[in-house]
C-alpha cells in the first residue's frame, strides 16, 4: 500500500541550531503535503503546508522543499527555539492523506 | 471559535463493554475523519466521511462504526472494545478531502481497554 517514510524519529538540537526532518513518499498521485506540530496533550496543528507546483515555500523561521521526482519533500526549521519542541509529522495527499510515523524534536536551551 | 470537539478526553473501560466518542465541529467542513495515533506508527486513518450519510473505511477500520447523520457530527463506536484498541484517537474535519485543505484536529481521546 501507500505510504510515507519519515526520518529521524527522534532529534535533538541545541537553542539557535537548525532542524530538518525529511519525508519520502510512494504515491505519485500525491499532489500536496502539509506539515502539522502536535504538542503534549494537543491535537496536531497545521504549520506549513507545500503543494506539487512549488518547489519552496517558507514562513518565517519554517520552511518547506518538495522534490516530486524523487518523492521527497523536507522541513527546515532555523533559529530553534525551545517552544518548537513538540512532535512534527509530514503528511501526503492525494486521494487519501497519509502521515509519516512523527519526529520527536528536542531544543535544549 | 472554530473548533472540533471530541468527548471523553480520557476512558478506561473493559473488554466487551460498548462505548461511544463523540466528535462535533462548527465549521461547517463537508469532510470528517478519525484516526489512532499509536508510537511509531503515526496516524492512522480509521473511518472518513465525505458528507452526510457517505461514510468510508481508512486503512484500519476493523473492531469500529461510525455514523455521520448530521454535518457536525461524526461519533465513533466500539462494539467489543479489545485491548488492541487501547490507543490515543483523533477526529479531524475540513472543508473536503481534495487536497490543499487543512485539517483541524480535535483534542485527543486517551482510551485504555483493560
Amino acid at each position: 500500500g501507500e505510504n510515507v517514510e519519515q526520518h529521524p524519529s527522534t532529534l535533538s538540537v541545541q537553542e539557535g541550531d537548525s532542524a530538518v526532518i525529511k519525508c519520502t513518499y510512494s504515491d505519485s498521485a500525491s499532489n500536496y503535503f502539509p506539515w502539522y506540530k502536535q504538542e503534549l496533550g494537543k491535537g496536531p496543528q497545521l504549520i506549513i503546508d507545500i503543494r506539487s507546483n512549488v518547489g519552496e515555500k517558507k514562513d518565517q523561521r519554517i520552511a518547506v522543499t518538495l522534490n516530486k521526482t524523487a518523492k521527497h519533500f523536507s522541513l527546515h526549521i532555523t533559529e530553534t527555539q525551545p517552544e518548537d519542541s513538540a512532535v512534527y509529522f509530514c503528511a501526503a495527499t492525494g486521494f487519501k492523506t497519509i502521515f509519516g510515523a512523527g519526529t520527536r524534536l528536542f531544543v535544549k536551551a | 471559535e472554530a473548533q472540533v470537539t471530541q468527548n471523553p478526553r480520557y476512558l478506561i473501560t473493559v473488554t466487551g463493554k460498548k462505548l461511544t466518542v463523540t466528535c462535533s465541529q462548527n465549521m461547517n467542513h463537508e469532510y470528517m475523519s478519525w484516526y489512532r495515533q499509536d508510537p511509531g506508527l503515526g496516524l492512522r486513518q480509521i473511518y472518513y466521511s465525505m458528507n452526510v450519510e457517505v461514510t468510508d473505511k481508512g486503512d484500519v477500520p476493523e473492531g469500529y462504526k461510525v455514523s455521520r447523520k448530521e454535518k457536525r457530527n461524526f461519533p465513533l463506536i466500539l462494539e467489543s472494545p479489545s485491548p488492541n484498541q487501547t490507543s490515543l484517537y483523533f477526529c479531524a474535519s475540513s472543508l473536503a478531502q481534495s487536497a490543499g485543505n487543512e485539517q483541524f484536529f480535535g483534542p485527543g481521546t486517551r482510551l485504555t481497554v483493560l
